[in-house]
């Protein structure tokens, strides 16, 4: 079985400041990682993703995240806020192989301070 | 294409009544996904499909029935609504097994009174 849990339901940070968002993981076999961006009234979109291969993950809007296997942690980050990276962001886990199904955490959203 | 859509975009129910809420993709993509989302819960698969004739129950499944008779259609019924089913509801697909990323509709926004 694979759970995701993300610290902080909500974060703040000025625009141009560093954005860090975590999520850590468990699981009984390897995982497969997700991140996805909700903006208000519309659905998820894929940030980025980690498969195994290369662990630092490049994503898109300038977004990337790291998958540690000794802290069981794949958080997400940007080095420079921007107004519209204002949403909510989800960590999803899924068990190895597209056929396993997707583990959500409870979301984080972010908001921007001018 | 148009993508992922789900239809209506919103509807208030009564206790008791039923709906069933209709998403579409035109994307030629086998795996198909409900989920409901509630505030401060993430989401929650409620039933998936592989493929044509064939779905399987998710996490919560109770008091939904899906279908899936063409590729295209993955309709979601609620049979007599409860309160507790109030909540957004997004369909999403992907391409195959073997692929990761699952593209999601708008959501229908359902509150059940």
């Amino acid at each position: 079985a694979q759970s995701v849990t993300q610290l902080g339901s909500h974060v703040s940070v000025s625009e141009g400041a560093l954005v860090l968002l975590r999520c850590n993981y468990s699981s009984s076999v390897p995982p497969y990682l997700f991140w996805y961006v909700q903006y208000p009234n519309q659905g998820l979109q894929l940030l980025l993703k980690y498969t195994s291969a290369a662990t630092l993950v490049k994503g898109i809007n300038g977004f990337e995240a790291e998958f540690k296997k000794s802290e069981t942690s794949f958080h997400l980050t940007k080095p420079s806020a921007h107004m519209s990276d204002a949403a909510e962001y989800f960590c999803a886990v899924s068990g190895a192989g597209g056929n396993e199904k997707l583990t959500f955490g409870t979301g984080t959203r972010l908001t921007i301070i001018p | 294409n148009a993508g992922v859509t789900q239809t209506p975009k919103f509807r208030i129910l009564k206790i008791g009544q039923s709906m069933t809420l209709q998403c579409t993709q035109d994307m030629n993509h086998n795996y198909m996904y409900w989920y409901r989302q509630d505030p401060g819960m993430g989401l929650k698969l409620i039933y998936y499909s592989v493929g044509a004739g064939i779905t399987d129950k998710g996490e919560v499944p109770n008091g939904y029935n899906v279908s899936r008779s063409t590729t295209e259609d993955f309709p979601l019924r609620l049979e007599l609504a409860a309160p507790s089913q109030t909540s957004v509801y997004f369909c999403a697909s992907k391409l195959s097994g073997n692929s990761y990323e699952q593209y999601f509709g708008p959501g229908t926004r359902l509150t059940v009174t």
